[in-house]
């Protein structure tokens, strides 16, 4: 199984500020790393796929970078509506799998 | 526009069975493989199951194999979860959503609990 691990595990910021959480692979994944984002009581909404291809309708401030084992996921110019969980999944490899998640805090 | 709509969860006593059903609109429910993810309260998540477009494969994670199964019947656009000797740690939302993982719908909570 492959274990993802995202870091940090919380994270409070500041409105327009820049974030940026990881997401490490245990092997290599290639490119088949996706981003959610999941707000209280709403089921998770795409971000991104497959590393870095954007999503229609996702603001333009999430981006993501990285293959094989390491992967980002960029917010720039943070908005209060951004207070979220966040989390990668790996479709790389059965049983596909889910990092533990990084919260974010908007001061 | 893609919708998915869960049903079934409920109240389960430990060993008992449940199952949940997705309806699925707005796009060709026939052409997708289809997955079940689930969400333990104040948890992450995990995914559960998969199954092809015909439904010839199937997938699942360890902790429900042999207990769960998948199924699907593209004439109906439905998609379904049998959940059989049920633990308390089955408790959780359970999500359907169209593979990759694109779309999911609301949710349905199961509990398990006596």
């Amino acid at each position: 199984e492959i274990v993802l691990t995202q870091s940090p595990d919380f994270q409070s910021v500041t409105p327009k500020e820049k974030v940026t959480i990881t997401c490490r692979a245990s092997q290599s994944i290639g490119s088949s790393l996706h981003w959610y984002q999941q707000k209280p009581d709403q089921s998770p909404k795409l971000l991104i796929k497959y590393a870095s291809q954007s999503i229609s309708g996702v603001p333009s401030r999430f981006s993501g970078s990285g293959s094989g084992t390491d992967f980002t996921l960029t917010i720039n110019s943070l908005e209060a509506e951004d207070a979220a969980a966040y989390y990668c999944h790996q479709s790389g490899s059965l049983p596909y799998t889910f990092g533990q998640g990084t919260k974010l805090e908007i001061k | 526009e893609v919708q998915l709509v869960e049903s079934g969860g409920g109240l389960v006593q430990p060993g008992g069975s449940l199952r949940l059903s997705c309806a699925a609109s707005g796009f060709t429910f026939s052409s997708y493989w289809m997955s079940w993810v689930r969400q333990a309260p104040g948890k992450g998540l995990e995914w559960v199951a998969n199954i092809k477009q015909d439904g010839s494969e199937k997938y699942y994670v360890d902790s429900v194999k042999g207990r769960f199964t998948i199924s699907r019947d593209n004439a109906k656009n439905s998609l379904y979860l049998q959940m059989n000797s049920l633990r308390a740690e089955d408790t959780a939302v359970y999500y359907c959503a169209r593979a990759p993982r694109d779309y999911w719908g609301q949710g349905t909570l199961v509990t398990v609990s006596s």
